[in-house]
């Protein structure tokens, strides 16, 4: 039973396409988040949600755009793909907002290539 | 701005001797700083958490040290086993408000056991 799953695990595209990542967990947990890490491996957090609502945005363009339709979802949607969006994306979720004892558990990562 | 820092890039010890990852930050707001593992091709994976307000944390072969005069954690694995060859992310939290559960990461450092 995989907690945080992630789909498609692969994505390459062309660019200027749109293009959506969906994440599912289930935990039961109330926060989830969207995570970025580029070619030199620094992971940055993008997004984080809380009970549907957008607690986090983290100065990411506008061509990104989460959409959380339950508590168990947060997808992310991305229009006009650009080379400098190819990267790993982590989906993760935590049972509330808080970190030390409650730990963020990641899905697999969806590795997007633009071409 | 990269407020955690981990200047290894790698590391590699012997099976059975022990193994010290060593992480840095420049931000003395941050509540609580977290080990995260992982292996190629999945997420993160939460291994041992500290509080700001302790020094030690210990859970099995795994213990971290933090120290805050000189804003600096490590992580201790003894025995270490080939099994713990992964990537190793520091990630701290807190300084930001309300926004608690926002993780900021280190680039990470190669472990590799050697039998």
């Amino acid at each position: 039973d995989t907690a945080v799953s992630q789909t498609p695990k692969y994505l390459v595209t062309q660019m200027g396409n749109d293009k959506s990542i969906k994440c599912e967990q289930n935990l039961g947990h109330d926060t989830m988040y969207w995570y970025k890490q580029d070619s030199k491996k620094f992971l940055k957090i993008m997004f984080s949600y809380n009970n549907k609502e957008l607690i986090i945005n983290e100065t990411v363009p506008n061509r990104f755009s989460p959409k959380s339709p339950d508590k168990a979802h947060l997808n992310l949607h991305i229009n006009s793909l650009e080379l400098g969006d190819s990267a790993v994306y982590f989906c993760a979720s935590s049972p509330r907002m808080g970190v030390g004892n409650q730990p963020q558990h990641f899905g697999d990562g969806t590795r997007l290539s633009i071409l | 701005d990269q407020q955690v820092k981990q200047n290894s890039p790698s590391l590699s010890v012997q099976e059975g001797r022990i193994s010290i990852l060593n992480c840095d930050y420049t931000n003395s707001m941050f509540d609580y700083f977290l080990w995260y593992k992982k292996y190629p091709a999945e997420g993160p994976t939460f291994l041992i958490s500290i509080s700001s307000i302790k020094d030690k944390n210990e859970d099995g072969r795994f213990t971290v040290f933090l120290n805050k005069s000189a804003k600096h954690l490590s992580l201790h694995i003894v025995p270490s086993q080939p099994g713990d060859s992964a990537v190793y992310f520091c990630a701290a939290s807190g300084g930001y408000g309300g926004a608690t559960n926002k993780l900021i990461f280190g680039t990470g450092t190669l472990l590799a056991v050697q039998p």
